[in-house]
């Protein structure tokens, strides 16, 4: 079984920066990815770790510590539309192939 | 086509109906998950099917049945549910690029 842990709820204000943390316990990493989601729609993919570092894309960042089971998502120049769920989840090699494990998930909202 | 697409995006089904949902990828992904999502909580795995097998199954119950007729296709048919299983049921599939998630269908049990 995986633990993956999230704060539930985050408030930053436009144009600000936030870092969303996650820590996790997991056997057979294969993977740790990012996602947003918007209430009543699908999670939208923001990043992917495999190996330990800061993976950078446009204002999102992911960072990875295999051996401290952490991660963390930065957004930069925060905008309303950032108002969401961001959703850690951990992929994980098992006997019956790849697994995705969600986190509880960061209710994240941008405030003027 | 890099879609999962999930249809119907809605559906609304009586306890004593018999419904199917349907996700389709053509990415030439071979393992698809079905995930059930309620609000306010994170996706919740029910069943990963690999090369067309039924690989993960997390003690979900029997009122729901997957099946996975080809590489390309996942249903998951649903017969005498109950309210508490109304939520958001997401597909999935992997490849080399990751996960990637239909838009799920909203299901309301009454």
């Amino acid at each position: 079984g995986q633990n993956i842990d999230q704060p539930t709820e985050m408030t930053a204000t436009e144009g600000a920066i936030v870092q969303i943390n996650c820590t996790y316990q997991t056997s057979g990493f294969n993977g740790l990815f990012w996602y947003q989601q918007h209430a009543g729609e699908a999670p939208t993919f923001l990043s992917y770790n495999v190996l330990d570092g800061l993976e950078e894309k446009g204002r999102f960042s992911s960072f990875l510590s295999r051996s401290k089971g952490y991660s963390y998502l930065l957004l930069k120049e925060l905008q309303m539309k950032d108002s969401a769920s961001y959703l850690c989840a951990v992929s994980e090699l098992t006997g019956g192939g790849n697994k995705l494990t969600f986190g509880t998930g960061t209710q994240l909202k941008v405030e003027l | 086509d890099t879609e999962v697409t999930q249809t119907p995006k809605h559906l609304v089904m009586g306890m004593t109906n018999k419904k199917s949902l349907k996700c389709e990828q053509h990415m030439g992904h071979r393992a698809m998950y079905w995930y059930k999502q309620k609000a306010k909580k994170p996706p919740e795995l029910m069943f990963v099917y690999s090369y067309e097998k039924l690989s993960i199954n997390e003690s979900v119950p029997s009122r729901f049945s997957p099946e996975c007729p080809n590489s390309s296709l996942l249903n998951l048919h649903l017969h005498a549910l109950q309210p508490e299983d109304s939520a958001l049921y997401l597909c999935a599939s992997i490849g080399t690029g990751g996960y990637t998630f239909g838009s799920g269908t909203r299901l309301t049990v009454v």
